[in-house]
């Protein structure tokens, strides 16, 4: 079936810098976006969604694009914290479904 | 309330032996969600329930797996007959209708040796 998956499986950066996360989906009746964060022995956390009828969207420290003509979701996280480190998960869901396909994984790691 | 709880968090049992999990989602979500998580890949959905109907099963639940919600509040996991390629960590998660912002729970690690 159709699923959402990730360039990198790894992503290391230096305290203080900004991250980008890249995820290709490959449904294109997905209309629905959204990443989370997943620490070492705990559930996935939500950090930012978007919806097909926007390309961009900002919370605190972070920001999701949404390219639908390639199909590309990317998160940029905005100087980087230790904290920041994790497993990160983009997923997509289409219309009414309940259900959300998720990706593979990227691991960012902060480095001092 | 502070979030959605599973209990147990970690379970070892024997190939062959049935095991059953629970979550507690936030008391105020109507929907109730499990996801199965292996090492290095993304949960993978497996079943949901609007209050204590089970309105989506997915193809990953065998016959050896079955999910209630008697009452719309709590949920529980069940899964026969334990394998070994069942290990994995269980997530439930849960939200209002119409919500895709789950709000997942920690987890059970199950192992089955």
């Amino acid at each position: 079936g159709e699923s959402v998956g990730l360039h990198l499986p790894t992503l290391s950066v230096q305290e203080g810098d900004n991250s980008i996360i890249n995820c290709a989906y490959s449904n294109s009746a997905s209309d629905y976006f959204i990443w989370y964060k997943q620490e070492s022995g705990k559930g996935p956390q939500f950090i930012i969604d978007i919806r097909s009828n926007m390309d961009k969207r900002q919370g605190q420290r972070v920001t999701v694009l949404l390219n639908k003509t390639v199909k590309h979701l990317s998160l940029q996280i905005a100087a980087t914290q230790p904290g920041d480190s994790a497993v990160y998960f983009c997923a997509d869901a289409t219309g009414t479904a309940s259900k959300l396909t998720f990706g593979t994984g990227t691991r960012l790691q902060v480095t001092l | 309330d502070t979030g959605v709880s599973q209990d147990p968090r970690h379970k070892i049992t024997k190939r062959g032996q049935n095991v059953t999990f629970r979550c507690d989602p936030i008391s105020e979500h109507n929907r109730l969600y499990w996801y199965r998580q292996t090492l290095g890949q993304g949960p993978e959905f497996l079943t949901y329930f609007q209050n204590e109907a089970q309105l989506e099963k997915s193809r990953l639940l065998s016959d050896r797996f079955s999910a209630e919600r008697p009452k719309g509040s709590f949920s529980t996991l069940e899964i026969q007959r334990t394998e070994q390629g069942d290990s994995a960590m269980y997530l439930c998660a849960s939200s209002f209708s119409d919500n895709y912002g789950y709000t997942f729970g920690s987890g059970t690690r199950l192992t089955v040796v």
